[in-house]
């Protein structure tokens, strides 16, 4: 199975502030055949499913806000926000889809403001 | 607009079963592998299990092989997760998913719908 390890496990930003998220995968999500991470972001918020924002380690999901963005690749990846707002208060997952199964998360990172 | 509702969710003591159902609506539901996913209380993401677009290919996780059957119903867009054998580690919300776009299997993919989610409790 790949692991998925997330860090910091949570962090306290001010609003306007750059927040970074980090993902590191036990092995390389990256697939020589199409040169594509199988990596995804999600944020979830108090009493709510999870909601994509971020496929193929950096594409942003429609109608997700530019401040989210991904990067990163092989088994590296970051999360950023680059100016917090009150909204972007929730948890967040990074998640792999790269191996046939079974499919794993990151233990999740909760972001607050400071 | 993509909806995913789930049902069948409760109380159950261990050992018992349960049958949760997730009826889907908004797309085109055969052309998408769906799953679940669960979250113990305040824990993190689980997946559990995984069926195709057309039905034909499952996977589970190791914590619920065996006990946990996924199955889907194309004409009527409900898809299904029999639960037996319940354990206290059971207990969660779980989630069902679909997944972004068309890829043969299931599991190549991230999601882009959930459910709402549906409350599962096993305790005696």
């Amino acid at each position: 199975d790949i692991v998925m390890t997330q860090s910091p496990d949570s962090l306290a930003m001010s609003l306007g502030e750059r927040a970074t998220i980090n993902c590191k995968s036990s092995q390389s999500v990256l697939s020589s055949s199409n040169n594509k991470n199988y990596l995804a972001w999600y944020q979830q918020k108090p009493g709510q499913p999870p909601k994509l924002l971020i496929y193929w380690a950096s594409i942003r999901e429609s109608g997700v806000p530019d401040r989210f963005s991904g990067s990163g690749s092989g088994t590296d990846f970051t999360l950023t926000i680059s100016s917090l707002q009150a909204e972007d208060v929730a948890v967040y997952y990074c998640q792999q889809y790269y191996s046939n199964l079974p499919l794993t998360f990151g233990g999740g990172t909760k972001v607050e403001i400071k | 607009e993509v909806q995913l509702l789930e049902s069948g969710g409760g109380l159950v003591q261990p050992g018992g079963s349960l049958r949760l159902t997730c009826a889907a609506s908004g797309f085109t539901f055969s052309n998408h592998a769906v799953s679940w996913v669960r979250q113990a209380p305040g824990k993190g993401l689980e997946w559990v299990s995984a069926i195709s677009g057309s039905g034909d290919g499952t996977n589970y996780a190791d914590s619920v092989k065996g006990r946990f059957t996924i199955s889907r119903d194309n004409s009527r867009n409900t898809f299904y997760l029999q639960m037996n054998s319940l354990r206290d580690e059971d207990t969660a919300i779980y989630y069902c998913a679909k997944e972004l776009g068309f890829c043969s299997g299931a599991g190549c993919l991230p999601f882009d719908y959930w459910g709402q989610g549906i409350l599962v409790t096993v305790s005696s």
